[in-house]
């Protein structure tokens, strides 16, 4: 069966350092996508990267980047020169198939992150 | 942004008590999503439509039932609230190809 595995309940990082937040995968499908959404304190659910599993280069969105390690089955995000509007919950999601199957997310436990001033 | 209005924003409702949510679209997008958010379990898929009239169910359905008979909305009713769906329940939609999900703000339930 899918799942999505977030093996840190919390984190802090100091504020300007950079941060990786650790994502594993299982999937038997060898079509399938990876994102990472952001959940402020106020509650929105902000996108903030994608990968594809075809995808040769790890997706990079400013101070955001996917490393994408297919084999070991991880997707971990990096947030490089942390700010303090960083701190928030991040989750790890992923969809099995294309569009046509549904389109379905399955999501990981959640990081809390806090940086620190 | 999908532009996705979630009705009401809170609710606090007794326990036996039927509820249903709301979720209005503006994008014309073909899927759309509810999941529940509850702590240490990430979001969980309730139901997902993938057209007017056609839904399928998801990980934790069982007390949730749905109904889409336009586009742009989508309901979702809990038939007999129990202390156990007390959660934040977000209603989502999905575009085309690869594009990430849209949410909406979520709503609050409490039952008592």
């Amino acid at each position: 069966a899918q799942k999505i595995t977030q093996t840190q309940p919390g984190m802090f990082v100091q504020e300007k350092e950079a941060v990786t937040l650790d994502c594993t995968y299982d999937t038997s499908d060898q079509s399938y996508g990876l994102f990472w959404y952001k959940q402020p304190s106020s509650g929105e659910m902000i996108f903030l990267i994608y990968q594809g599993s075809y995808d040769e280069q790890n997706a990079t969105e400013g101070r955001y980047s996917l490393n994408f390690q297919k084999a070991r089955k991880s997707a971990n995000l990096v947030i490089s020169a942390s700010q303090l509007g960083d701190s928030a919950m991040y989750f790890c999601a992923m969809r099995e198939g294309d569009y046509n199957q549904g389109g379905k997310l399955i999501f990981g436990q959640g990081t809390e992150l806090s940086v620190k001033p | 942004d999908a532009g996705i209005t979630q009705s009401p924003r809170h609710k606090v409702t007794e326990t036996g008590t039927p509820v249903t949510l709301r979720c209005h679209q503006t994008e014309n997008h073909r899927y759309m999503y509810w999941y529940r958010q509850d702590p240490g379990h990430g979001l969980r898929l309730i139901h997902y439509s993938y057209g007017v009239k056609d839904t399928d169910k998801g990980e934790v359905s069982d007390g949730y039932s749905v109904s889409r008979s336009k586009t742009e909305d989508f309901l979702l009713t809990l038939e007999s609230a129990t202390s156990s769906q007390t959660s934040v329940y977000f209603c989502a939609t999905l575009g085309q190809g690869n594009s990430p999900l849209h949410f909406g703000n979520g709503t609050r339930l409490t039952v008592t």
